[in-house]
């Protein structure tokens, strides 16, 4: 068990459907970051969030956006959802500052079926 | 921008016996490090390995080690002792320090241990 958990673990909806996924990150990290894991795309980064603020973005649609809230848990939200959007969504979190900074904990993922 | 190459999709190997699974990076950074993550069926993403590119001495993990050869840019993991739970998918990783600190993977490699 890594610490960090994410909900839902399973999410099945419709097309032009908005889903929210959410995250929290190991207790003392401030570093929350997202991935999607598709068959055709791979491991790809989304977005970084250090925080409470947004510190890089990735390969993520204009459809998809996140937050980090002051509690440090964070949130994917995805909306006008495609076929294509079905994917695994990895959070990992880590610990600017701490120890082995650069070291990311990933959370069990949610798997998001679009049909 | 950096690159992982796992050139070899799939492997497999017998159980007790020794497999080494091949990664290559390419960047112009310095101040880097390198990661296997192993990816079981249970799609969890487990942190196996890290490498500080800057220690020439390479990390070690009990039955899990690495050559890590800086200068080909090639970041190899052994794994001694093959046991059935090792069966998964095994991805290798880069991170920047101070870049945009997002994990870049390769595509992974699926390893198989047989009884």
């Amino acid at each position: 068990d890594s610490g960090v958990t994410q909900t839902p673990k399973h999410l099945i909806t419709a097309t032009g459907q908005r889903v929210t996924l959410r995250c929290s990150p190991r207790s003392g990290d401030l570093s929350v970051y997202w991935y999607q894991q598709s068959l055709d795309q791979g491991l790809q980064f989304l977005i970084h969030y250090y925080n409470g603020e947004e510190r890089a973005k990735g390969n993520i649609l204009e459809r998809f956006s996140a937050q980090q809230f002051p509690d440090l848990h964070s949130e994917l939200n995805l909306s006008s959802l495609e076929l294509g959007d079905s994917a695994l969504y990895f959070c990992a979190s880590s610990n600017p500052g701490g120890i082995r900074t650069d070291t990311q904990y990933f959370g069990p993922g949610t798997r998001l079926t679009v049909l | 921008a950096q690159t992982v190459t796992q050139s070899q999709p799939e492997m497999s190997v017998q159980e007790a016996e020794t497999v080494t699974l091949s990664c290559t990076y390419d960047t112009s950074e310095s101040n880097y490090y390198l990661f296997w993550y192993k990816q079981p069926p249970s799609r969890q993403m487990i942190l196996v390995i890290r490498q500080e590119a800057y220690k020439q001495q390479n990390a070690t993990e009990n039955r899990f080690s690495v050559n890590f050869q800086k200068a080909a840019k090639s970041f190899s993991l052994k794994i001694s002792d093959s046991q059935l739970g090792d069966t998964a998918m095994y991805f290798c990783a880069f991170f920047h320090q101070g870049g945009s600190e997002k994990l870049v993977f390769g595509k992974g490699m699926k390893l198989t241990v047989n009884p």
